[in-house]
């Protein structure tokens, strides 16, 4: 079955340092999607990406899709105190109805 | 902005009883799920329904977990034999593309199994 990974698990950044994490699948993925996760919250839907090599951009945030839709990452600039949070990518494969989600890369940020 | 609701927020019950967790999803959307994650770990996927009935399930989702729309507007997970491991944070989610666009999830159910 499919599965989705994601790293690094941790990552504590000084505010205002950058943070990049990578979301990896075992089989090729029609979409992906990023939602955030802040403490004791639920998962709130960030963007979605359909497209091979894919760019979009959110503020400081920055989404791209891997050339071979196997891999995605989301990038932070200049990370604020805001940020904290769990970021999870969710994947989904064609003729699936549903996504999975990777285990998730909590950000603390220390101002 | 639409909201998917959840109630209980927070459930406490005794291994073996049956609980009933509720959900309504946004009004116009037509897929609706159910994940859960324990404490600090990632999002488990449920099961799927849509058009009055499962589209999917995990292997999670066993004999002791059922789904529900009694009526137009809500939509229930029962977990007729509670076990202590099935204690978790319990998310509804509803979309109106089969997740095409992203889910909206409620703010969460958190289950506790004594």
């Amino acid at each position: 079955g499919q599965q989705v990974m994601q790293i690094p698990q941790y990552q504590h950044v000084q505010e205002g340092e950058d943070f990049t994490t990578y979301c990896n699948s075992s089989t090729t993925l029609s979409n992906i999607q990023w939602y955030k996760q802040r403490p004791g919250g639920h998962p709130v839907f960030l963007i979605q990406l359909v497209k091979s090599g894919e760019v979009k951009k959110q503020k400081r945030l920055t989404f791209q899709f891997g050339e071979a839709k196997k891999n995605s990452s989301l990038h932070i600039t200049a990370t604020q105190t805001t940020d904290v949070g769990t970021y999870f990518c969710a994947g989904l494969e064609d003729n699936f109805n549903k996504f999975y989600f990777g285990s998730g890369t909590k950000l603390n940020v220390k101002p | 902005e639409p909201e998917v609701t959840q109630t209980p927020s927070h459930q406490v019950t005794q291994m073996g009883q049956e609980v009933i967790l509720r959900c309504v999803p946004i009004s116009n959307h037509l897929y609706f799920y159910w994940y859960r994650q324990i404490l600090g770990q990632k999002v488990e996927f449920l099961v799927s329904f849509y058009n009055n009935e499962i589209s999917e399930k995990s292997e999670i989702f066993d004999d002791q977990f059922s789904v529900e729309r009694p009526d137009g507007s809500n939509f229930t997970l029962k977990i007729r034999s509670t076990k202590l491991e099935d204690s978790a944070m319990y998310f509804c989610a509803s979309s109106d593309t089969r997740g095409l666009g992203g889910y909206t999830f409620g703010s969460g159910t958190r289950l506790t199994v004594v």
